[in-house]
């Protein structure tokens, strides 16, 4: 069963960017048929949806945060990552990596990692 | 942009049927899609496509579709089904991919 576990700082200061890694077990980002994700989670329990890459490196970002975004993909550790840059305290959430299924004839969620805490703040 | 619209709360006692509704105007074209988020875990699917069941579900959760709305079913719900619910799925597009506000369930 695929397990995903994000990594990076609890803690980051405005202005700053954020970087998070997502680390994939159980199953190769480069054997394709997935999508790898990030979704946060505001304090007040709003999910929103981040952006997505493939394993060839095709991305999709959600538009609200497009300009300050960048998803990047690593096949030899089979990781992808997130950086978000001039964060201010709106992007205090936890973040989590999931996995979308390709194959399905919608777009959807179906393995999530545990998620991490981000806030940031001086 | 798109939204998904749900009840705040749901409260039920033990063993009565709970439902949940989400409302959106692309949901008589689009599937949607149910997570459960117990505190302090990350969400989990419970639904998918409308009304199917991820392996390891128990079949007290159910799901339906009819035009603008979707509704989750949880029959016979336990103590242990208290969680947030919440309801996902896209615009017309497929480009939007959004969640809804969420539904605190309270069975007691």
């Amino acid at each position: 069963q695929v397990q995903l576990q994000e990594s990076g700082p609890g803690l980051v200061r405005p202005s700053q960017t954020l970087s998070l890694t997502c680390t994939v077990s159980g199953g190769s980002i480069s054997s394709g048929g997935y999508y790898w994700n990030w979704i946060r989670q505001h304090p007040g329990k709003d999910l929103e949806w981040i952006g997505y890459i493939y394993y060839t490196g095709n991305i999709f970002y959600n538009p609200s945060l497009e300009t300050r975004l960048s998803i990047s993909v690593d096949t030899s550790k089979n990781q992808f990552s997130l950086k978000l840059s001039s964060v201010t305290a709106a992007d205090t959430a936890v973040y989590y990596c999931a996995r979308a299924p390709g194959a399905s004839s919608a777009y959807y969620f179906d393995y999530w990692g545990q998620g991490t805490l981000v806030t940031v703040s001086s | 942009s798109y939204e998904l619209t749900q009840p705040p709360s749901v409260s039920v006692s033990p063993g009565q049927t709970a439902r949940i509704t989400c409302s959106g105007d692309a949901l008589p074209k689009k599937y949607a899609f149910w997570y459960q988020q117990k505190s302090g875990q990350a969400p989990v699917l419970v639904i998918y496509e409308d009304n199917r069941r991820p392996s390891g579900i128990p079949e007290r959760f159910s799901g339906s579709r009819s035009g603008t709305m979707a509704t989750l079913t949880i029959s016979g719900a336990q103590v242990d089904d208290e969680a947030d619910y919440y309801c996902y799925s896209t615009d017309i597009s497929g480009n939007q991919k959004v969640f809804g506000g969420g539904t605190k369930l309270t069975v007691l």
